[in-house]
């Protein structure tokens, strides 16, 4: 069972638009949401990431959006560049300690000039 | 910042050898590591936790005798792929947190290329 659903799956933007990947999550205990960023033969690296107490998160051109009754929430990257092509993957982990992050299954972006 | 190194990058063995892959912490203890494998164009998939000086604990489906992790310090984790299989040629990653920080302290290596021929 996908802990963690990511879509779309691929996304082609046009330099300076606004990127939007989404996720949807079923664990309620789920209490952290972070969303990472991978380029390829890298490991992920951590681009932000929010909690359920609040609903919007900013840091540069990176927003992160929660609902938490939908149990929703959605990366936007404003003004897209190419350099921001990579695969892009939502995750969550619950409670304190030392417990995993279970990670959505990535969105491949594509900023074309 | 935390940071976790990962060795070897990459690496190509033959089908029925082993493959020994370590994790560092490189500026923090950590009791805890995790193991990841990524397949092509597919996400992260948790392996096993890795507990210091104790068992490691797997997930479902994966096998403990083939994929054997060892977590003798603080600051090391060792995943061995024992009698590797061309089916077991991944992208391998290992994460940490920093103790004492916020979830934002997870970190992860850089991955290793595993592949059996």
């Amino acid at each position: 069972q996908q802990q963690v659903k990511q879509s779309p799956q691929s996304l082609i933007v046009q330099k300076g638009g606004i990127s939007i990947i989404n996720c949807a999550y079923e664990n309620t205990a789920f209490d952290y949401f972070p969303w990472y960023q991978q380029f390829p033969g890298k490991g992920p690296a951590l681009l932000i990431a929010i909690r359920p107490d609040v609903s919007e998160k900013k840091e540069g051109r990176f927003t992160i959006s929660f609902n938490k009754s939908a149990k929703q929430f959605s990366l936007h990257i404003m003004d897209s560049q190419p350099g921001d092509s990579a695969t892009y993957f939502c995750a969550a982990s619950k409670g304190s300690g030392n417990t995993p992050l279970v990670f959505g299954k990535g969105t491949r972006l594509s900023v074309i000039a | 910042g935390a940071v976790v190194s990962q060795h070897p990058s990459r690496v190509i063995c033959k089908s029925g050898t082993s493959v020994k892959i370590e994790c560092r912490s490189l500026d923090f203890q950590a009791t805890t590591m995790f193991w990841y494998r990524q397949f092509p164009k597919q996400s992260l998939m948790l392996m096993a936790t890795s507990n210091e000086g104790s068992k490691a604990t797997y997930e479902q489906g994966v096998e403990k005798d083939k994929f054997l992790i060892n977590h003798a310090s603080l600051t090391l984790s060792t995943l061995t792929v024992t009698s590797a299989h061309p089916e077991d040629s991944s992208f391998y990653i290992c994460s940490a947190k920093k103790p004492g920080q916020a979830r934002d302290g997870y970190t992860f290596g850089s991955g290793t290329r595993l592949t059996v021929v």
